[in-house]
Protein backbone atom coordinates (compact mmCIF):
# COMPACT_ATOMS: atom_id res chain seq x y z
CA UNK A 1 0.00 0.00 0.00
CA UNK A 2 1.50 3.56 -1.15
CA UNK A 3 2.37 5.64 1.72
CA UNK A 4 3.51 8.46 -0.95
CA UNK A 5 1.01 9.33 -4.39
CA UNK A 6 1.83 10.76 -7.17
CA UNK A 7 -1.48 10.17 -9.15
CA UNK A 8 -0.54 12.17 -12.69
CA UNK A 9 2.08 9.79 -14.38
CA UNK A 10 3.13 12.74 -16.61
CA UNK A 11 1.98 16.12 -17.47
CA UNK A 12 2.86 18.70 -20.26
CA UNK A 13 3.32 22.11 -20.43
CA UNK A 14 4.15 25.22 -22.37
CA UNK A 15 7.87 27.26 -22.30
CA UNK A 16 7.15 30.29 -19.63
CA UNK A 17 3.71 28.09 -18.08
CA UNK A 18 3.01 27.50 -14.80
CA UNK A 19 3.76 23.49 -13.86
CA UNK A 20 2.34 21.92 -10.82
CA UNK A 21 3.07 18.44 -9.86
CA UNK A 22 0.93 17.04 -7.12
CA UNK A 23 1.62 14.61 -4.34
CA UNK A 24 -0.32 12.99 -1.35
CA UNK A 25 0.45 10.74 1.09
CA UNK A 26 -1.20 9.05 4.01
CA UNK A 27 1.35 8.55 6.70
CA UNK A 28 0.34 11.02 9.26
CA UNK A 29 3.78 10.40 11.07
CA UNK A 30 5.68 12.13 8.01
CA UNK A 31 6.85 15.57 8.53
CA UNK A 32 9.53 16.74 6.37
CA UNK A 33 8.63 16.31 2.60
CA UNK A 34 11.59 16.24 -0.86
CA UNK A 35 11.27 17.03 -4.31
CA UNK A 36 13.83 15.44 -6.37
CA UNK A 37 14.33 15.70 -9.87
CA UNK A 38 15.51 12.97 -12.53
CA UNK A 39 16.77 12.58 -15.57
CA UNK A 40 17.21 9.47 -17.11
CA UNK A 41 20.14 7.26 -16.58
CA UNK A 42 21.12 9.42 -13.65
CA UNK A 43 20.14 9.23 -10.23
CA UNK A 44 17.54 11.55 -8.74
CA UNK A 45 18.81 14.97 -7.64
CA UNK A 46 17.46 17.40 -4.59
CA UNK A 47 15.44 20.03 -5.36
CA UNK A 48 13.67 21.34 -2.52
CA UNK A 49 12.07 20.11 0.71
CA UNK A 50 9.31 21.48 3.46
CA UNK A 51 9.26 20.95 6.82
CA UNK A 52 5.94 20.12 8.18
CA UNK A 53 6.10 23.41 10.56
CA UNK A 54 5.78 25.57 7.40
CA UNK A 55 3.32 25.36 4.70
CA UNK A 56 5.54 27.35 1.67
CA UNK A 57 9.32 26.88 0.84
CA UNK A 58 10.44 28.64 -2.31
CA UNK A 59 13.86 28.23 -3.97
CA UNK A 60 14.03 30.72 -7.07
CA UNK A 61 11.83 29.07 -9.92
CA UNK A 62 10.39 26.26 -7.41
CA UNK A 63 7.84 26.57 -4.80
CA UNK A 64 6.67 23.87 -2.37
CA UNK A 65 3.13 23.93 -0.85
CA UNK A 66 2.13 21.75 2.12
CA UNK A 67 -1.42 21.59 3.12
CA UNK A 68 -1.03 19.14 6.82
CA UNK A 69 -4.91 18.81 7.30
CA UNK A 70 -4.97 17.64 3.15
CA UNK A 71 -2.30 15.63 3.59
CA UNK A 72 -1.13 17.10 0.30
CA UNK A 73 1.84 18.82 -1.04
CA UNK A 74 2.61 20.24 -4.34
CA UNK A 75 5.88 21.74 -6.58
CA UNK A 76 4.99 25.04 -8.41
CA UNK A 77 7.86 25.82 -10.96
CA UNK A 78 7.22 29.20 -12.92
CA UNK A 79 8.25 30.18 -15.86
CA UNK A 80 8.77 26.56 -17.00
CA UNK A 81 11.88 25.92 -18.89
CA UNK A 82 12.77 22.86 -21.41
CA UNK A 83 15.12 22.19 -19.48
CA UNK A 84 12.98 21.33 -16.84
CA UNK A 85 11.96 18.35 -18.41
CA UNK A 86 12.26 15.17 -16.35
CA UNK A 87 10.84 12.83 -13.86
CA UNK A 88 9.88 14.47 -10.49
CA UNK A 89 9.54 12.52 -7.36
CA UNK A 90 7.96 13.42 -4.34
CA UNK A 91 9.46 11.50 -0.84
CA UNK A 92 8.84 11.85 2.25
CA UNK A 93 10.26 11.09 5.82
CA UNK A 94 9.64 10.48 9.66
CA UNK A 95 12.00 12.84 10.95
CA UNK A 96 10.76 12.08 14.84
CA UNK A 97 11.57 8.41 14.36
CA UNK A 98 15.10 8.38 15.84
CA UNK A 99 17.64 7.61 13.49
CA UNK A 100 15.40 7.00 10.51
CA UNK A 101 16.49 8.38 7.51
CA UNK A 102 14.70 6.75 4.94
CA UNK A 103 12.76 8.32 2.40
CA UNK A 104 9.31 6.63 0.89
CA UNK A 105 8.97 7.75 -2.70
CA UNK A 106 5.73 8.10 -4.67
CA UNK A 107 6.04 7.03 -7.95
CA UNK A 108 6.92 10.12 -9.89
CA UNK A 109 5.38 12.37 -12.50
CA UNK A 110 7.30 12.65 -16.27
CA UNK A 111 7.14 15.94 -16.61
CA UNK A 112 7.63 17.31 -20.28
CA UNK A 113 8.48 21.11 -21.48
CA UNK A 114 7.59 22.37 -25.06
CA UNK A 115 9.25 25.06 -26.34
CA UNK B 1 33.63 17.84 -5.08
CA UNK B 2 33.36 14.15 -6.67
CA UNK B 3 29.13 12.72 -6.75
CA UNK B 4 28.46 9.69 -5.32
CA UNK B 5 29.67 6.76 -7.41
CA UNK B 6 28.60 3.58 -8.47
CA UNK B 7 30.22 0.33 -9.74
CA UNK B 8 29.07 -1.24 -12.25
CA UNK B 9 26.67 0.75 -14.42
CA UNK B 10 24.98 -1.82 -16.17
CA UNK B 11 25.11 -5.76 -14.95
CA UNK B 12 23.11 -8.77 -16.57
CA UNK B 13 23.50 -12.02 -15.16
CA UNK B 14 21.35 -15.57 -15.17
CA UNK B 15 19.24 -16.91 -12.41
CA UNK B 16 21.47 -18.34 -9.67
CA UNK B 17 24.11 -16.25 -10.25
CA UNK B 18 25.98 -13.67 -7.98
CA UNK B 19 26.12 -9.82 -8.33
CA UNK B 20 28.22 -8.03 -6.06
CA UNK B 21 27.67 -4.30 -6.77
CA UNK B 22 29.70 -1.06 -5.25
CA UNK B 23 29.11 2.52 -3.95
CA UNK B 24 31.60 5.10 -3.23
CA UNK B 25 30.07 7.84 -0.96
CA UNK B 26 31.26 11.48 -1.04
CA UNK B 27 33.67 12.19 1.13
CA UNK B 28 33.04 12.59 4.68
CA UNK B 29 29.15 11.39 4.38
CA UNK B 30 28.51 9.15 7.46
CA UNK B 31 25.17 7.91 6.54
CA UNK B 32 25.19 5.83 3.33
CA UNK B 33 21.54 4.24 1.94
CA UNK B 34 21.02 1.69 -0.70
CA UNK B 35 17.73 1.48 -2.70
CA UNK B 36 16.05 -0.16 -5.59
CA UNK B 37 13.49 0.83 -8.31
CA UNK B 38 11.88 -2.13 -9.78
CA UNK B 39 10.65 -1.39 -13.48
CA UNK B 40 6.90 0.90 -12.72
CA UNK B 41 7.09 0.41 -9.30
CA UNK B 42 8.16 3.15 -6.82
CA UNK B 43 12.14 3.44 -5.49
CA UNK B 44 11.90 1.38 -2.22
CA UNK B 45 13.98 1.73 0.67
CA UNK B 46 16.93 -1.02 1.56
CA UNK B 47 19.03 0.05 3.98
CA UNK B 48 21.11 2.87 5.88
CA UNK B 49 24.40 2.64 7.48
CA UNK B 50 25.59 4.86 9.95
CA UNK B 51 29.77 4.70 9.05
CA UNK B 52 30.46 1.19 9.09
CA UNK B 53 26.85 0.28 11.26
CA UNK B 54 23.84 -0.79 9.58
CA UNK B 55 21.50 1.63 10.97
CA UNK B 56 18.35 0.11 9.88
CA UNK B 57 18.02 -2.99 7.68
CA UNK B 58 13.90 -2.68 7.19
CA UNK B 59 14.15 -2.70 3.51
CA UNK B 60 16.09 -5.79 2.77
CA UNK B 61 14.24 -8.05 0.70
CA UNK B 62 15.54 -11.66 2.17
CA UNK B 63 18.72 -13.00 3.11
CA UNK B 64 19.96 -13.21 -0.54
CA UNK B 65 21.03 -9.61 0.16
CA UNK B 66 24.12 -9.08 2.08
CA UNK B 67 24.91 -5.14 2.65
CA UNK B 68 28.68 -4.50 3.66
CA UNK B 69 30.48 -0.76 4.59
CA UNK B 70 33.88 -2.16 6.38
CA UNK B 71 35.88 0.56 7.46
CA UNK B 72 32.92 2.97 7.05
CA UNK B 73 34.01 4.04 3.65
CA UNK B 74 32.45 2.47 0.15
CA UNK B 75 29.98 0.10 0.43
CA UNK B 76 28.90 -3.75 -1.62
CA UNK B 77 25.36 -4.94 -1.96
CA UNK B 78 25.77 -8.63 -2.77
CA UNK B 79 22.75 -11.06 -4.48
CA UNK B 80 23.42 -14.06 -4.37
CA UNK B 81 21.95 -16.31 -5.90
CA UNK B 82 20.03 -13.88 -8.29
CA UNK B 83 16.59 -14.75 -9.00
CA UNK B 84 14.62 -12.75 -11.98
CA UNK B 85 13.01 -10.47 -9.65
CA UNK B 86 15.65 -9.20 -8.54
CA UNK B 87 15.75 -6.80 -11.63
CA UNK B 88 15.88 -3.07 -11.07
CA UNK B 89 17.96 -0.12 -10.32
CA UNK B 90 20.13 0.12 -7.28
CA UNK B 91 20.49 3.36 -6.23
CA UNK B 92 23.22 4.34 -3.56
CA UNK B 93 23.02 7.47 -1.56
CA UNK B 94 24.89 9.32 1.04
CA UNK B 95 24.30 12.43 3.38
CA UNK B 96 25.87 14.28 6.68
CA UNK B 97 25.40 13.56 9.66
CA UNK B 98 22.26 15.70 10.93
CA UNK B 99 18.30 15.44 10.53
CA UNK B 100 18.00 18.00 7.34
CA UNK B 101 21.03 17.01 5.49
CA UNK B 102 19.81 16.09 2.19
CA UNK B 103 21.07 12.36 0.26
CA UNK B 104 23.06 12.64 -2.70
CA UNK B 105 22.20 10.23 -5.30
CA UNK B 106 24.17 7.88 -7.64
CA UNK B 107 23.75 7.01 -11.22
CA UNK B 108 22.59 3.89 -10.03
CA UNK B 109 23.13 0.31 -11.19
CA UNK B 110 21.10 -1.33 -13.71
CA UNK B 111 20.54 -5.34 -12.61
CA UNK B 112 19.37 -7.66 -15.35
CA UNK B 113 18.54 -11.08 -13.69
CA UNK B 114 17.98 -13.55 -17.01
Amino acid sequence: DQQVKQNSPSLSVQEGRISILNCDYTNSMFDYFLWYKKYPAEGPTFLISISSIKDKNEDGRFTVFLNKSAKHLSLHIVPSQPGDSAVYFCAARALNAGNNRKLIWGLGTSLAVNP
Amino acid sequence: EAGVTQFPSHSVIEKGQTVTLRCDPISGHDNLYWYRRVMGKEIKFLLHFVKESKQDESGMPNNRFLAERTGGTYSTLKVQPAELEDSGVYFCASSLIGQYNEQFFGPGTRLTVL
